[in-house]
Order: structure tokens, then C-alpha cells, then sequence
């Protein structure tokens, strides 16, 4: 069966902090990939999407970067935070062709 | 480019009550419908989805929605809630065709009161 993995859980860092997050997918292959994150009363925001290795696509300009080195691993970086960059991040994968996507567990980014 | 409206940022609703949650999208195209839900500091899990044929769909966990094209809607509804229904629910739109970007609302927190 198909996993998602994403860590860590929760995360505090101070602001000019680097950043990595990382999502890693079992039990398929080529996904999509995404990444969203989630601020307390503006729903999801799509960050990045991927649709294969080293295919890297942004949805909003910002202070992050996300890399997809290996066909189910993806990562979410930033080389200097900001306390905006706070909030819920989550990683999600689909199937190609399919209708819905399956959501990791979350990682809670605190910037102080 | 499609949206999506969730007008109701807090559902409050008694236990064993029924509960309709709202959702309105906008789109030029036909599009693909999904409720989601999150339960406090996880992930979404998908609750239910409308392809295509029965406007009425049913989901797990009792839920069902209803998508109505003339009024651009996918109404979340659940006749008698549970305590373990407390959570956040995202009604989101998908385009038919070409690449898979999903648009969440901004949510619905239900809270159910014992």
C-alpha cells in the first residue's frame, strides 16, 4: 500500500534560520507531488508541485525553494526564515490521472 | 482559474443534530469537487468526491454532498453528528483535463457540542 512520510512533526526555528522539510512517498511510483501550506484562517496554499524528478514548478514568489532529488522525495527549504514563513506545511501526493491527492501528517513550523 | 467559497468559518451545531456545511465554486470549465477534513494537527483526509453522474455522492463517516451545477454548489451534509465529527472540513475544485491543481476554500471548523 501507498505511504506518505513527512517530517519532523513540529519545528521551532529561529528567523534567519535555514529550513528543510522532507516528504518521502512509498508504494508507487512517478507521482505528483505537492507542497501547501496552511495559515490559521486562509486555507491550503499551493506552494510548489512536481511532476517528476527535477521538475520543480511555483505557484507563489517567496522566500522558499522546494527540490525533488529522487522520484518520491521532496524537499522544502529556505536559507534564511522569516517569522511569515510560520504556519502548517503539508505534503500531499497523487497518482497520474487520478482525482484526489493523500495528504501527509503536517509539519508545525514556528519562526521566533 | 478556478475558487472556491466556504462563507462559514465556524459551524457550532448540538450533538445528534444535523448539519449542512456550505460550498460554493466558481469555474469556467467543468470541474471535479472534493470535501476533505482535517482533525486537529494532521493531515486531510479525502472525505468524498464528485467525477461525474449521481449528483448525490456519499462519503465516509456518514457524510454525503450534493452538487448542484445550476448553483454552482457542493453542500456537505450529515444528518446526525457525533462528537468525533469535531474537525476542520475543505471543500475543494479540481479542473477536468490537463494538470491536477486542486483549490481548497478556506475551511469550516465544526464544533459539536455534547
Amino acid at each position: 500500500s501507498q505511504t506518505i512520510h513527512q517530517w519532523p512533526a513540529t519545528l521551532v526555528q529561529p528567523v534567519g534560520s535555514p529550513l528543510s522539510l522532507e516528504c518521502t512517498v512509498e508504494g508507487t511510483s512517478n507521482p505528483n507531488l505537492y507542497w501547501y501550506r496552511q495559515a490559521a484562517g486562509r486555507g491550503l496554499q499551493l506552494l510548489f508541485y512536481s511532476v517528476g524528478i527535477g521538475q520543480i514548478s511555483s505557484e507563489v514568489p517567496q522566500n522558499l525553494s522546494a527540490s525533488r532529488p529522487q522520484d518520491r522525495q521532496f524537499i522544502l527549504s529556505s536559507k534564511k526564515l522569516l517569522l511569515s514563513d510560520s504556519g502548517f506545511y503539508l505534503c500531499a501526493w497523487s497518482v497520474k490521472g487520478s482525482y484526489g491527492y493523500t495528504f501527509g501528517s503536517g509539519t508545525r513550523l514556528t519562526v521566533v | 482559474a478556478q475558487s472556491v467559497t466556504q462563507l462559514d468559518s465556524q459551524v457550532p451545531v448540538f450533538e445528534e443534530a444535523p448539519v449542512e456545511l456550505r460550498c460554493n465554486y466558481s469555474s469556467s470549465v467543468s470541474v471535479y469537487l472534493f470535501w476533505y477534513v482535517q482533525y486537529p494537527n494532521q493531515g486531510l483526509q479525502l472525505l468524498l468526491k464528485y467525477l461525474s453522474g449521481s449528483t448525490l455522492v456519499k462519503g465516509i463517516n456518514g457524510f454525503e454532498a450534493e452538487f448542484n451545477k445550476s448553483q454552482t454548489s457542493f453542500h456537505l451534509r450529515k444528518p446526525s453528528v457525533h462528537i468525533s465529527d469535531t474537525a476542520e472540513y475543505f471543500c475543494a475544485v479540481r479542473a477536468l483535463g490537463g494538470y491536477q491543481k486542486v483549490t481548497f476554500g478556506t475551511g469550516t471548523k465544526l464544533q459539536v457540542i455534547p
